[in-house]
């Protein structure tokens, strides 16, 4: 079955830095994927979608990189701040209409 | 515009009850998708309404059903509640894309909290 991974432990960084987040899935080759930033309580909010024909799209500091071969995807956020501080999720179509989600990735920004 | 309403916001129930979850879509959207997320974990998609059917399920038991109105605002109901059912419970609604891979942006509600005690 399909599945999502992402960096199960929080990501801990000083504010001005790039923070990474990394999603890698397995057995499936969908046509997009998306981030989504969730606060905690909430629900979640689209940040980027990226296409498999797409290497990289960019909204202002952000960043996503697509690699269909090493099946990865990476989310930067550049010149961090703490308001970036919030659970990222990763989320793929699977066929048909469903969409399935990683377990997102803490991000915490120190000031 | 205001965007994905859920109501309630919180919930306490007993087990062997029955809970209804109501959502209403941003305007315009048609599509109504709803997902169960325990905590620590991402959302798990249990199903999605468009023009009035569900036309997709994830791995739900049939304890969980749902239903679309006319006017695009979706209710999910739980039946025989477990303590495993305590979760947080998103409606995402969206518009109708051309065709699968077009990638449509949902929009979340802020969810309901499930407590099964």
């Amino acid at each position: 079955s399909q599945k999502i991974e992402q960096n199960s432990e929080a990501l801990n960084i000083q504010e001005g830095k790039t923070a990474t987040l990394t999603c890698n899935y397995t057995n499936y080759s969908p046509a997009y994927l998306q981030w989504y930033r969730q606060d905690p309580g909430r629900g979640p909010v689209f940040l980027l979608l990226i296409r498999e024909n797409e290497k990289e799209k960019r909204k202002e500091r952000l960043k996503v990189t697509f690699d269909t071969t090493l099946k990865q995807s990476l989310f930067h956020i550049t010149a961090s701040q703490p308001a970036d501080s919030a659970t990222y999720l990763c989320a793929l179509p699977t066929g048909g209409f469903k969409t399935i989600f990683g377990a997102g990735t803490r991000l915490f920004v120190k000031a | 515009d205001a965007g994905v309403t859920q109501s309630p916001t919180h919930l306490i129930k007993t087990r062997g009850q029955q809970v209804t979850l109501r959502c209403s879509p941003k305007s315009g959207h048609d599509t109504v998708s709803w997902y169960q997320q325990a905590l620590g974990q991402g959302p798990q998609f249990i199903f999605q309404y468009y023009e009035e059917e569900e036309r997709q399920r994830g791995n739900f038991p049939d304890r969980f059903s749902g239903h679309q109105f006319p006017n695009y605002s979706s209710e999910l109901n739980v039946n025989a509640l477990l303590l495993g059912d305590s979760a947080l419970y998103l409606c995402a609604s969206s518009l109708e894309s051309v065709g699968y891979g077009s990638g449509t942006e949902a929009f979340f509600g802020q969810g309901t909290r499930l407590t099964v005690v």
